[in-house]
């Protein structure tokens, strides 16, 4: 399985601001994935970054409120802009493993984000 | 699109016995069924997955069984440790590099 990590881990964010999530993979993947996970829920796809095209974003998610860039294949940051309350969740990054067609999927740490 | 079922939401079991979590799918074409492991404060882990041409898969004390007729699967857990409490998620995919629909979790306690 491929080693992902996220950075912050976690912050704390005055409403109106933009915080720039980043993640690293230790190995080069095709599909990076970016989901929300708000407090006892289960996981919401935001977006799907591939390297080289736009994110396709999902139902209720758009670009200026969450910017994505996938500037190569073992990185990815996602950016929560002009944040409310309503923001606070947990954000996780997921990588399709290696690119094989019958990938699996692994998750990083997670952000943990409170917005006040 | 496709819609994907979890229960119980919460479980609770005495240390050692049994723990069963069961998610039903609505697209018959969904051919992959993961199952994860997240515990307090960290991301979603891969325990366990079954493709739709397998009926049962196991591995040590946890097991995943998938009847495609019924369009359920479900997670096994024998024999359980205090160190299995976590919330677990289902979730199915269609096809390659298609995207997963996630259950709405289980959190189970473990009691010693």
């Amino acid at each position: 399985s491929a080693v992902i990590s996220q950075k912050p881990s976690r912050d704390i964010c005055q409403r109106g601001t933009s915080l720039t999530i980043q993640c690293q993979v230790d190995s080069q993947v095709t599909m990076m994935f970016w989901y929300r996970q708000q407090p006892g829920q289960s996981l919401t796809l935001i977006a799907t970054a591939n390297q080289g095209s736009e994110a396709t974003y999902e139902s209720g998610f758009v670009i200026d409120k969450f910017p994505i860039s996938r500037p190569n294949l073992t990185f990815s940051t996602l950016t929560v802009s002009n944040m409310s309350p309503e923001d606070s969740s947990i954000y996780l990054c997921s990588v399709g493993a290696l690119g094989r067609a019958d990938n699996e999927q692994f998750f990083g740490p997670g952000t943990r984000l409170t917005v006040l | 699109g496709e819609n994907v079922e979890q229960h119980p939401s919460t479980l609770s079991v005495q240390e050692g016995d049994s723990a069963v979590i069961k998610c039903t799918y609505s697209d018959s074409a969904s051919n992959y069924f993961p199952w994860y492991k997240q515990e307090l404060g960290k991301g979603p882990q891969l325990i366990i997955d079954i493709r739709s041409n397998v009926g049962e898969k196991k591995d040590q004390r946890i097991a995943v069984t998938l009847n495609k007729t019924a369009k359920h699967f479900s997670l096994h857990i024998t024999e359980t440790q205090p160190e299995d409490s976590a919330v677990y998620f289902c979730a199915a995919r269609r096809g390659n590099f298609n995207k997963f629909y996630f259950g709405s979790g289980t959190k189970l306690n473990v009691k010693p």
